[in-house]
């Protein structure tokens, strides 16, 4: 079956626009996890949906939103980038309950803020 | 808030020799998940072993096997017969039964030499 999708692969931002990224779960999947990943910070959680809802939520400025629609894509978006917000965007999926643990990551987007 | 703790940034094995990853963790939890994921370059996060705190047996997958001390919070990674697709950056995970997201260490980037 198809891996977790997460579009586009690579993106040029300038400071002080906003970005949306995609990411399109494994099918029968309900959770979807947002990761952050830069040489300084390493991998930071940024926020989880399961079915629609914002389940649990990192420590990022309220600049960083997301929302997961009724087929499980997830979507997050970034406004007023920052030269900073430059990273590795990793979501990952998985079924959501509370032992399922095994959790299956997309290749990520490679978001760079000019 | 739990905290995980990679000592060794990088580290070096020859091929078909074995190799050990250290990870120490903090959690005041009773039971939780510990994992080793790999990042190999093409960024995509694949899950290597996965260890739940309640079990007292150590996971072993194939050539990966993990030495778990719980009492002194402790989870390393034996890699057995390295080959030189075992060359990627290596973290160490927590998950609590609760939160649903990983706080990952700062990886260790392991090259297998020919």
């Amino acid at each position: 079956k198809a891996g977790v999708t997460q579009t586009p692969r690579y993106l040029i931002k300038t400071r002080g626009q906003q970005v949306t990224l995609s990411c399109s779960p494994i099918s029968g999947h309900r959770s979807v996890s947002w990761y952050q990943q830069t040489p300084g910070q390493g991998l930071q959680f940024l926020f989880e949906y399961f079915s629609e809802t914002q389940r649990n939520k990192g420590n990022f400025p309220g600049r960083f939103s997301g929302r997961q629609f009724s087929n499980s894509r997830s979507e997050m978006n970034v406004s007023t980038l920052e030269l900073g917000d430059s990273a590795l965007y990793l979501c990952a999926s998985s079924l959501g309950g509370a032992q399922d643990t095994e959790a299956f990551f997309g290749q990520g987007t490679r978001l760079t803020v000019v | 808030a739990q905290t995980v703790t990679q000592s060794q940034p990088e580290m070096s094995v020859q091929e078909a020799e074995t190799v050990t990853l250290s990870c120490t963790y903090d959690t005041s939890e009773n039971n939780y998940y510990l994992f080793w994921y790999k990042q190999p370059p093409s960024r995509q996060m694949i899950l290597v072993i996965r260890q739940e705190a309640y079990k007292q047996q150590n996971a072993t997958e194939n050539r990966f096997s993990v030495n778990f001390q719980k009492a002194a919070k402790s989870f390393s990674l034996k890699i057995s017969d390295s080959q030189l697709g075992d060359t990627a950056m290596y973290f160490c995970a927590f998950m609590d039964l609760h939160g649903q997201n990983f706080v990952f260490g700062p990886g260790t980037r392991l090259s297998v030499l020919p």
